[in-house]
């Protein structure tokens, strides 16, 4: 079954500390893997894209993640945090096998980050 | 600030009202997408339109019913709803038509909430 993890429901980090968000994901084919934010009482906000080409992907609000084949993970990176990255990050991945209107976008169940001061 | 604009932004109606959520969105974007969204987990897809057309429909109750007038409008008619039926909805749209081949891009969505 194609799914996407985000083990961990919660992270916490200190301000200027770096942060990583974790992702695993099981599709069949080549995956296209998304990160997006979203803050409290907004939508959702895309943060970076992994489709091919070099597996470090740099985003938004200076956001990285890196793309691990053999690892099937694409965990989410900042080097130094802000309070205001605070906010719920989801991991999204396009199924590589299905097409047309078959094809799903299969979402993590989210983490939420909390940044303290 | 997003490029998808929703309105309203708050929404609160009984369960026999009628009502109806906007959206609009002048990027240019060729698909156009609702999704649901409860407190705290992922988004929920709806609906998906390409070049106007519905092209996706997740089994949703017939007391949801949308409605795409133009390639930039997206509406979503709401009727008889449950308390259930709470929730945040959020509009997308993408350049690209395949769900999944170009980012989604969200608007701030209209919190409903059925008394």
């Amino acid at each position: 079954a194609q799914s996407v993890a985000q083990p961990e429901d919660q992270v916490n980090v200190a301000e200027g500390n770096p942060l990583t968000v974790k992702c695993t994901y099981s599709v069949s084919g080549n995956p296209y893997l998304f990160w997006y934010v979203q803050y409290p009482n907004r939508g959702l906000q895309f943060l970076l894209k992994y489709i091919t080409g070099d597996n470090l992907v740099k985003g938004s609000y200076g956001f990285e993640a890196e793309f691990n084949k053999s690892q099937t993970s694409f965990h989410l990176k900042k080097p130094s945090a802000l309070v205001s990255d605070s906010a719920l990050y989801f991991c999204a991945v396009r199924d590589g096998f299905n097409a047309g209107n078959n094809r799903k976008l299969i979402w993590g169940l989210g983490t939420s980050l909390a940044v303290n001061p | 600030d997003t490029e998808v604009t929703q309105t309203p932004k708050h929404l609160v109606m009984g369960m026999t009202n009628k009502k109806s959520l906007k959206c609009e969105q002048h990027m240019g974007h060729r698909a156009m997408y609702w999704y649901k969204q409860k407190a705290k987990k992922p988004p929920e897809l709806m609906f998906v339109y390409s070049y106007e057309k519905l092209s996706i429909n997740e089994s949703v109750p017939s007391r949801f019913s949308p409605e795409c007038p133009n390639s930039s409008l997206l509406n979503l008619h709401l009727h008889a709803l449950q308390p259930e039926d709470s929730a945040l909805y959020l509009c997308a749209s993408s350049q690209e038509i395949q769900l999944g081949d170009s980012p989604l891009h969200f608007g701030n969505g209209t919190r409903l909430t059925v008394t």
